[in-house]
């Protein structure tokens, strides 16, 4: 079974920090690597779907690279916010393996204001 | 806009009866999942859909069943539903490719008593 993993568990910054989350996942048969944004009683929302080694995508104060080489992938968030709490989830797909996504366990990110 | 409807936020059981979530998409997608979400767990697949009428074992199949028998809809059936079933239920979908964005309905917390 593919695992996925994700660093750290939870984490409480203050408004205006920078911050990073990372996300392991096998890197043999790599074939698509997806970040979610996860607010408290709404749905998980995309963020960045990759499929290149070397990607690196953005979406306003927020930023994803990925090497499918060793395995990994982060999300920065430049100067956080406290609507930015939420729970960021990755998940990795295997080629061949139908399309299914496996989530890791997402990393909990509290911005105080 | 995209829309995943699931037919309840929350739901309350007993033990024993047989159980029916209904999620509906209105962007004609192939792909449609069902994941439960457990504290400390990340999402798991229950079970996914390809197509009308087709359907996949993901990796907790037990103790549930599925139907598609529209591409609109996809329904996760408890056929006697138990404690441990208690749990956050996530229906998404998407096109045919795991390169492309689930897009999430908003879940349904289902308790089994």
């Amino acid at each position: 079974i593919l695992n996925v993993e994700q660093s750290p568990q939870s984490l409480h910054v203050q408004e205006g920090d920078s911050t990073n989350f990372t996300c392991s996942f096998p890197s043999s048969n790599f074939y698509a690597l997806h970040w979610y944004r996860w607010e408290t009683a709404k749905s998980p929302e995309a963020l960045f779907v990759m499929t290149l080694n070397g990607d690196e995508k953005k979406k306003g104060r927020i930023s994803a690279t990925l090497n499918t080489k060793e395995g990994y992938s982060y999300l920065y968030i430049k100067g956080s916010q406290p609507e930015d709490s939420a729970t960021y989830l990755c998940a990795s797909c295997l080629r061949g393996s139908q399309g299914n996504l496996i989530f890791g366990k997402g990393t909990k990110l509290s911005v105080k204001p | 806009d995209v829309k995943v409807t699931q037919s309840s936020r929350y739901l309350v059981k007993r033990t024993g009866e047989k159980v029916f979530l209904e999620c509906v998409q209105d962007m004609d997608h192939e792909n449609m999942f069902w994941y439960r979400q457990d504290p400390g767990l990340g999402l798991r697949l229950i079970y996914f859909s390809y197509d009308v009428k087709m359907k996949e074992k993901g990796d907790i199949p037990e103790g549930y069943s599925v139907s598609r028998e529209k591409k609109e809809r996809f329904s996760l059936i408890l056929e006697s539903a138990s404690t441990n079933q208690t749990s956050m239920y996530l229906c998404a979908s998407t096109w045919d490719s795991a390169r492309e964005k689930l897009f999430f309905g908003s879940g349904t917390q289902l308790s089994v008593l």
